[in-house]
């Protein structure tokens, strides 16, 4: 079964510097997709960042961007010039390659922004 | 507007109660599905639908019922809760196909079992 480990229950940055949420991930797959989630206090659950693992090149959203490792089985987030508005919870999730649609979620980092 | 709608948002019961927590996307998804989220260990999937009629169990399903009568509803139920399935429940829908594609979520539930 994949499982998805996600080490930092909490991380604190200052405000306008770069944090980097780490992910690892077990799988025997060679096709899967990858994602991160921003969970602010509202509970909505709003994707941030998405990753197919047959890609080599790393994706990037804006301030947003990921160094995906696929021989280490790790995919962390980094975020740049942190804002207030990014402190949330952040989940990554693991979903096999075609024919299937569960996500398989991380346990959640915790992030502080301090002004 | 595409959107998850869940109901209700917050939920207080107690132990033995039958309630129901309600979905619906206005997607025309064929797969929805319910995860419920507890601190430490992320969302877990409860329950999946691929289409009307077809439901089957996730990751922890024990003490839940689901049904897909209508494609864009689907409704979780709980028989006879019990303080362990406090939690806060997301219901997710996804168009199959687009593999890539993230899944949409409700805004969640927030049950609590007295």
């Amino acid at each position: 079964a994949q499982t998805v480990t996600q080490s930092q229950p909490e991380m604190s940055v200052q405000e306008a510097e770069t944090v980097t949420l780490s992910c690892t991930y077990d799988t025997s797959e060679s096709d899967y997709y990858l994602f991160w989630y921003k969970q602010p206090p509202s509970r909505q659950m709003i994707l941030v960042i998405r990753q197919e693992a047959y890609k080599q090149q790393n994706a990037t959203e804006n301030r947003f961007s990921v160094n995906f490792q696929k021989a280490a089985k790790s995919f962390s987030l980094k975020i740049s010039d942190s804002q207030l508005g990014d402190a949330a919870m952040y989940f990554c999730a693991y979903r096999r390659g075609q024919g299937a649609q569960k996500l398989v979620f991380g346990q959640g980092t915790r992030l502080t922004i301090n002004p | 507007e595409a959107q998850v709608t869940q109901n209700p948002r917050y939920l207080i019961t107690v132990t033995g109660k039958k309630l129901t927590v309600t979905c619906s996307q206005n997607m025309n998804h064929e797969y929805m599905s319910w995860y419920r989220q507890d601190p430490g260990l992320g969302l877990r999937q409860i329950y999946y639908s691929m289409n009307v009629e077809v439901t089957d169990k996730g990751d922890v399903p024990e003490g839940y019922k689901v049904s897909r009568k209508e494609k864009r509803n689907f409704p979780l139920i709980l028989e006879s809760p019990s303080p362990n399935q406090t939690s806060l429940y997301f219901c997710a829908s996804y168009r199959t196909g687009s593999y890539n594609s993230p899944l949409h979520f409700g805004n969640g539930t927030r049950l609590t079992v007295t």
